[in-house]
């Protein structure tokens, strides 16, 4: 079955403890995005990768890394977690990012990790 | 720049009959534009994407949005409401771009 598959799926941790919140995709596509959910903000992108060793900030990069070494994951990293990274985050896919003819290709989204920071 | 704005927050309606969620835009270049929903506790489903080929566009489970470029309006619309519409619903524009402008969401309420 086509999916992204993220986890953890729930995590509670407190400040300042590393965490990595894992992505992967069976479909081998080659861009990948992580977005946060906040109440009444809807998604908001926070990195991008349009391929392997190809990453780039989208609009609230502070506080997250990430990495592409491999072209089906895409980790998002925390380096030192704070409360207001609470939140829900979701990974995303798709073949490329935009098709001449057919626009911005269509994201499959991961179910979502729910991240709560003490 | 883009951007997206979901005109409601909350809609509640009662069971069979329309819906409306409202959506309008703004683009520098032709859009992409995308209604996604999201069942409690689920992730996000595509229902219908807009790329310049029709202007009325039908998506899955009998919901279907007209791009009108003059009002830069994309609302989604179903004619009657099934308890199982009852989820969040985001309207989504995209140029060329790297970014996937999100909307903040409309909650959608089905009463019995």
């Amino acid at each position: 079955e086509a999916q992204v598959t993220q986890n953890p799926r729930y995590l509670i941790t407190v400040t300042g403890k590393k965490l990595t919140v894992t992505c992967s995709q069976n479909m081998n596509h080659e861009y990948m995005s992580w977005y946060r959910q906040d109440p009444g903000l809807g998604l908001r992108q926070i990195y991008y990768s349009m391929n392997v060793e190809v990453t780039d900030k989208g609009d609230v990069p502070e506080g997250y890394k990430v990495s592409r070494k491999e072209k089906r994951n895409f980790p998002l990293i925390l380096e030192s977690p704070s409360p207001n990274q609470t939140s829900l985050y979701f990974c995303a896919s798709s073949s490329s990012r935009w098709t001449t003819g057919s626009g911005a290709n269509v994201l499959t989204f991961g179910a979502g990790s729910r991240l709560t920071v003490l | 720049a883009q951007s997206v704005t979901q005109l409601d927050s909350h809609v509640s309606v009662s069971e069979g009959t329309p819906v409306l969620l409202r959506c309008n835009y703004s683009s520098s270049y032709s859009p992409s534009l995308f209604w996604y929903v999201q069942h409690p506790n689920k992730g996000l489903q595509l229902l219908l994407k807009y790329t310049s080929a029709a202007t009325l566009v039908k998506g899955i489970n009998g919901f279907e949005a007209e791009f009108k470029k003059s009002e830069t309006s994309f609302h989604l619309t179903k004619p009657s409401a099934h308890m199982s519409d009852a989820a969040e619903y985001f309207c989504v524009v995209s140029d060329r771009g790297h970014y996937m402008r999100f909307g903040a969401g409309t909650r959608l309420t089905v009463k019995p």
